[in-house]
């Protein structure tokens, strides 16, 4: 079965420590992001991919960094630099098309509490 | 800067009722509308999208409105169960880039009582 996978869960970050979220798809898609979730501000923007090598910030990227060395993958770092990381982190994807049916497939998501 | 607006912010109906959900967009470069549904713990899924070449998609008990003179939108669920209880997302974005980048409303959470 194709989707996406986000490990882990849960996460939990101490006070200056980097944390790294997993994002893995086997749909043979060309873009994926990575969206942060809070309570009443619905999902903004991290980062974005649009294909191997290449990234670009999207509204909130302060504080968070990415790679996308593989099509398949496509982590996120979670930087001491992010004051406020506590929040429910999505990753997607999707392929480049022109049909009004696609979309993002999202993963399960990754709670991140800072402890 | 908040492109697209979704209200209300959280809906309870009654089973059996209709659940109506508002949008409203700035930029009419926008040519792509598609509603996302979020259960608790998980990622949102695709429900139901729509072009401005249409003013009405309809999919089941799922029923997209689209108004383009006044840049709205709106999500009808018909019938509504204890099922459809979720949190839906509307979204925007511009086609003939051929790349996704949706802009998203800020969420309605749903509750059908049963």
């Amino acid at each position: 079965d194709g989707g996406i996978t986000q490990s882990p869960k849960y996460l939990f970050r101490k006070e200056g420590q980097n944390v790294t979220l997993s994002c893995e798809q086997n749909l043979n898609h060309d873009a994926m992001y990575w969206y942060r979730q809070d309570p009443g501000q619905g999902l903004r923007l991290i980062y974005y991919s649009q294909i191997v090598n290449d990234f670009q910030k999207g509204d909130i990227a302060e504080g968070y960094s990415v790679s996308r060395e593989k099509k398949e993958s496509f982590p996120l770092t979670v930087t001491s630099a992010q004051k406020n990381p506590t929040a429910f982190y999505l990753c997607a994807s999707s392929i480049f098309r022109n049909d009004v049916d696609y979309g993002y497939t999202f993963g399960s998501g990754t709670r991140l509490t800072v402890v | 800067q908040q492109q697209v607006k979704q209200s209300p912010q959280s809906l309870i109906v009654q089973k059996g009722g209709i659940s109506i959900i508002n949008c409203a967009y700035e930029n009419t470069a926008f040519d792509y509308f598609p509603w996302y549904q979020q259960f608790p713990g998980k990622g949102p899924a695709l429900l139901i999208a729509i072009r401005p070449d249409v003013s009405e998609k309809k999919e089941g008990r799922f029923t997209i409105s689209f108004n383009k003179s006044a840049k709205q939108f709106s999500l009808h669920i018909m019938d509504s169960q204890p099922g459809d209880s979720a949190t839906y997302f509307c979204a925007a974005d511009r086609m003939n880039t051929g790349f996704q980048k949706l802009v998203f409303g800020t969420g309605t959470r749903l509750l059908v009582s049963p």
